[in-house]
């Protein structure tokens, strides 16, 4: 089955610095990577996706890479802000089928005034 | 902006008890989903269900848990014997079609098995 990798599980950035957090996974059938980011006790929310028919995709200061021949995706947070304090969940899916969702390990972002 | 909804927030049970985890999917989607995090812990899938069926399980998905959708609205996950490590987050998510649709989670429920 499907096994996705995260790192880092921490990341500490100042205020208006950029973050990056990757992804690799395992099944080269995927297709779709949505990013989840879940704050404490919260549900986990999309805030962005990619298909595997595209390379990246922005939406403002969030953006996405995909590289299916390495296997690898990558979220990019610009212009960081304390709100943008959470834990980041990437994960990776097969359409078509049950949609299982298959989840990265996680990673805590803070970001420091 | 419709969301899913789930009930109760808090459940604690003692173990060998039975519990119903219930989840009000958003009105026009097909597709409904289970999964669980234990704290601390990653999102771990547990089951789809689509068209009153199980399109997929996982290997956490034993014969002790059961899924229904016993009306229009609700959907539900029965856990039939608690154990202590069923204690974790459950998270119900919907979303509107297969072919890279997003699933929406819930506020999730907080089950604590004693």
């Amino acid at each position: 089955g499907e096994n996705v990798e995260q790192h880092p599980s921490t990341l500490s950035v100042q205020e208006g610095d950029s973050a990056v957090i990757k992804c690799t996974y395992s099944d080269s059938a995927s297709n779709y990577f949505p990013w989840y980011k879940q704050e404490l006790g919260k549900r986990p929310q999309l805030i962005i996706d990619i298909r595997s028919n595209v390379g990246e995709k922005k939406d403002q200061r969030i953006a996405v890479t995909l590289n299916k021949t390495a296997k690898h995706f990558s979220l990019h947070i610009t212009e960081t802000q304390p709100e943008d304090s959470a834990v980041y969940f990437c994960a990776a899916t097969l359409t078509g089928g049950g949609n299982k969702l298959t989840f990265g390990t996680g990673t805590q972002l803070k970001v420091e005034l | 902006e419709p969301e899913v909804t789930q009930t109760p927030s808090h459940q604690v049970t003692q173990m060998g008890q039975e519990v119903i985890l219930r989840c009000v999917p958003i009105s026009n989607h097909l597709y409904f989903y289970w999964y669980r995090q234990i704290l601390g812990q990653k999102v771990e899938f547990l089951v789809s269900f689509y068209n009153n069926e199980i399109s997929e399980k996982s290997e956490i998905f034993d014969d002790q848990f059961s899924v229904e959708r016993p009306d229009g609205s609700n959907f539900t996950l029965k856990i039939r014997s608690t154990k202590l490590e069923d204690s974790a987050m459950y998270f119900c998510a919907s979303s509107r079609a297969l072919g890279g649709e997003t699933q929406y989670f819930g506020p999730g429920t907080r089950l604590l098995v004693l």
